[in-house]
C-alpha cells in the first residue's frame, strides 16, 4: 500500500539553525510527492512538491530532493526564522492505473518551533 | 478571488445525533476532496468527486459517512449518529482537476459530545 513516515517532533531550533525534515514514503509506481505547511491557526497550504525522481522542489527557501532510490522527500532550509515556526506534513499521491484521482496520503506531521 | 469556504466553522453535537457540513469549492474547480485531521489519527482522505465521475469513496471510515455534490459545486459530508471517535477537523479542498494542487478550506471542527 501507499503511505508516508516522517520524523517525529517537535523540532525545536534557534533562529538561523539549519533544518531537516525526513519523510520516506511506500508506494507502487511513481507518486507526485509534497510538502505542506500549516501555520498556526491558518489552513494547509502547499509549500513544494516534486514530480519525478530527481526533481527539486523548492519555495520561500525550503528545498526537498526527490529520491527515488532512498525512497525519500527531505525538507530542508538552510536558516530558519521565527515565522517558520508551523507543522509541516509530507504527502503524497499516487500515481497510474485507478490511482490518478489526486487524493494526498500524509505523514503524522512534524511540528517545527523556531526560537529567537 | 475567493477561496475554499467550509461551514459551519465549529459544530458541538451530542452522540448519536446527525451532523452535515459543508463546502464551497473554487469557482471552477472540478475536483472536491474531503480529508479529516484526528489527534489519534492525523491526516486521512475521505472522498473524492471528479465532475459527473462516480466518487472515490474509499477512504469513508463506515457507513455512517456520506458525501454528496450537487450540481458540480457544493458538496456536503453527513455524518449519521455521530459517535465520539468522530470529533475531528474536517477539511475540504479543491483542484482545478486531479493531480493538479489541492486548495484547502479552514476546515469544520466537530466535537462530539
Amino acid at each position: 500500500g501507499n503511505s508516508v513516515t516522517q520524523m517525529e517532533g517537535p523540532v525545536t531550533l534557534s533562529e538561523e539553525a539549519f533544518l531537516t525534515i525526513n519523510c520516506t514514503y511506500t508506494a507502487t509506481g511513481y507518486p507526485s510527492l509534497f510538502w505542506y505547511v500549516q501555520y498556526p491557526g491558518e489552513g494547509l497550504q502547499l509549500l513544494l512538491k516534486a514530480t519525478k525522481a530527481d526533481d527539486k522542489g523548492s519555495n520561500k527557501g525550503f528545498e526537498a530532493t526527490y529520491r527515488k532510490e532512498t525512497t525519500s522527500f527531505h525538507l530542508e532550509k538552510g536558516s530558519v526564522q521565527v515565522s517558520d515556526s508551523a507543522v509541516y506534513f509530507c504527502a503524497l499521491t499516487p500515481r497510474g492505473g485507478s490511482s490518478n484521482t489526486g487524493k494526498l496520503i500524509f505523514g503524522q506531521g512534524t511540528t517545527l518551533q523556531v526560537k529567537p | 478571488g475567493a477561496g475554499v469556504s467550509q461551514s459551519p466553522s465549529n459544530k458541538v453535537t451530542e452522540k448519536g445525533k446527525d451532523v452535515e457540513l459543508r463546502c464551497d469549492p473554487i469557482s471552477g474547480h472540478t475536483a472536491l476532496y474531503w480529508y479529516r485531521q484526528s489527534l489519534g489519527q492525523g491526516l486521512e482522505f475521505l472522498i473524492y468527486f471528479q465532475g459527473n465521475s462516480a466518487p472515490d469513496k474509499s477512504g469513508l471510515p463506515s457507513d455512517r459517512f456520506s458525501a454528496e455534490r450537487t450540481g458540480g459545486s457544493v458538496s456536503t459530508l453527513t455524518i449519521q449518529r455521530t459517535q465520539q471517535e468522530d470529533s475531528a477537523v474536517y477539511l475540504c479542498a479543491s483542484s482545478l482537476r486531479e493531480t493538479y494542487e489541492q486548495y484547502f478550506g479552514p476546515g469544520t471542527r466537530l466535537t462530539v459530545t
